[in-house]
């Protein structure tokens, strides 16, 4: 099973500015990333897929990016509506689909 | 809109069953792979299971392998995931999503709850 390591577990960012999250899976899972967001009391929303390809509706400023190990999502110019917990997800080796443990995006 | 509604949650003692419900609307469900998907309080998401289109192409979690089974209705626009001997591990809001690799919708949740 490959397992998906996102950090840092939480991060403080003020509102203007720029989050640089990260995922690491165990072993190579190509480009097979999905990144989701979820805020409280709320189901996940679809953020990204293939690692970089934005979903229906996801603004230009929330990129998505990496291959192999190492991926990341950048959230530039942070609205308030950004603030939520985001997981990276591989389905390059299934099943099991497997989440990372989430990062947790709080205003500073 | 694309929408989907589970249903059946609830309060269940150790051993028991539960049968949840996703009814779609707002797209041809006989055209998507369907996935069930939960996460326990305070916690992060776990895969579950999925469908193919027609029913015939399921997979399982090794977690709730031989304890759920996923089903779903075309005819109803309807999925199902029926659990059996639900341990207290089991407690948790459970997703339904469409698709089967990235999920691109999903349900507002049920909340199950394992408890004596």
């Amino acid at each position: 099973e490959i397992v998906m390591t996102q950090s840092p577990a939480t991060l403080s960012v003020s509102p203007g500015e720029t989050a640089t999250l990260s995922c690491r899976a165990s072993q190579s899972v190509s480009s097979n990333v999905a990144w989701y967001q979820q805020k409280p009391g709320q189901a996940p929303r679809l953020l990204f897929y293939g690692a970089s390809t934005r979903a229906t509706g996801i603004p230009a400023r929330i990129s998505g990016s990496g291959s192999g190990t190492e991926f990341t999502l950048t959230i530039s110019s942070l609205q308030s509506e950004d603030f939520a917990v985001y997981y990276c997800q591989q389905y390059n080796n299934w099943p099991p689909y497997t989440f990372g443990q989430g990062t947790k995006l709080e205003i500073k | 809109q694309v929408q989907l509604v589970e249903s059946g949650g609830g309060l269940v003692k150790p051993g028991g069953s539960l049968r949840l419900s996703c009814a779609a609307s707002g797209f041809t469900f006989s055209d998507y792979y369907m996935s069930w998907v939960r996460q326990a309080p305070g916690k992060g998401l776990e895969w579950l299971s999925y469908i193919g289109t027609s029913g015939s192409t399921i997979y399982y979690a090794d977690s709730v392998t031989g304890r759920f089974t996923i089903s779903r209705d075309n005819a109803r626009n309807s999925l199902y995931l029926q659990m059996n001997s639900l341990r207290a591990e089991d407690t948790a809001v459970y997703y339904c999503a469409r698709g089967l690799h990235d999920l691109d919708c999903w349900g507002q949740g049920t909340l199950v709850t394992v408890s004596s």
